[in-house]
């Protein structure tokens, strides 16, 4: 069976830091992977994806970036954390053995201080 | 993908069915209407999709209008564990791309 792991659970920065959370899919190969953001109360903003080893597409401007130098690792980084960079992070694979059903991961909290 | 419109909020008592609509009136034909769920601190969980036809599971049934501008979620014995946010989104099964979740229902199931 298929599973997505990602990590920290729960992670606490100050404001300049850098930042790497990273995520990984079991059991399946060439997934797409997605990263969404949630901010408290909200629903989930879209930020990256990837349908491949090294393409990454942004969907908006910010202060993060992505990597997936592996088929199935995804990588969320910052250089330089801000304070509105704080929330929810969600990553998320979908392929077709998976039904083309998108299935997401356990997230992953960031307060910025 | 298509825009979807659902209510903000809604009760329901415990064991009684929860009824969630979803307005999806630009939708494509070759879109799949897609329903989740998400209880607090958690990961959204796949609930349930479709294209035309109803369809059920074991968590829910989904009812797809005939002109499939708008569906329902039914949940048909709502518990307390039931209570969370709903996101209905319409896609493209083989979308390659993105797919956006808007802020979803919140349902709260009540004693």
């Amino acid at each position: 069976s298929q599973t997505i792991h990602q990590w920290p659970a729960t992670l606490v920065q100050p404001v300049g830091s850098p930042l790497s959370l990273e995520c990984t899919v079991e059991g399946t190969s060439n997934p797409n992977l997605y990263w969404y953001r949630q901010a408290a109360g909200r629903g989930l903003q879209l930020l990256f994806y990837s349908v491949g080893i090294g393409q990454i597409s942004s969907e908006v401007p910010q202060n993060l970036s992505a990597s997936r130098p592996q088929d199935r690792q995804f990588i969320l980084s910052s250089k330089k954390l801000l304070l509105s960079d704080s929330g929810f992070y969600l990553c998320a694979w979908m392929n077709s053995i998976s039904g083309n059903t998108i299935y997401f991961g356990e997230g992953s909290w960031l307060t910025v201080v | 993908d298509a825009k979807t419109t659902q209510p903000p909020s809604m009760d329901c008592a415990e064991g009684r069915a929860a009824n969630l609509p979803c307005n999806h009136s630009t939708i494509s034909g070759n879109e799949y209407v897609y329903w989740y769920r998400q209880i607090h601190s958690q990961g959204p969980q796949y609930i349930i999709h479709g294209l035309k036809n109803n369809e059920t599971n074991e968590m829910a049934s989904l009812i797809i209008t005939e002109d499939r501008k708008s569906s329902t979620l039914i949940l048909p014995h709502a518990t307390l564990r039931d209570t969370a946010v709903y996101y209905c989104i319409v896609r493209v099964a083989s979308n390659a791309g993105k797919s956006t979740f808007g802020d979803g229902t919140t349902l709260t199931v009540k004693p």
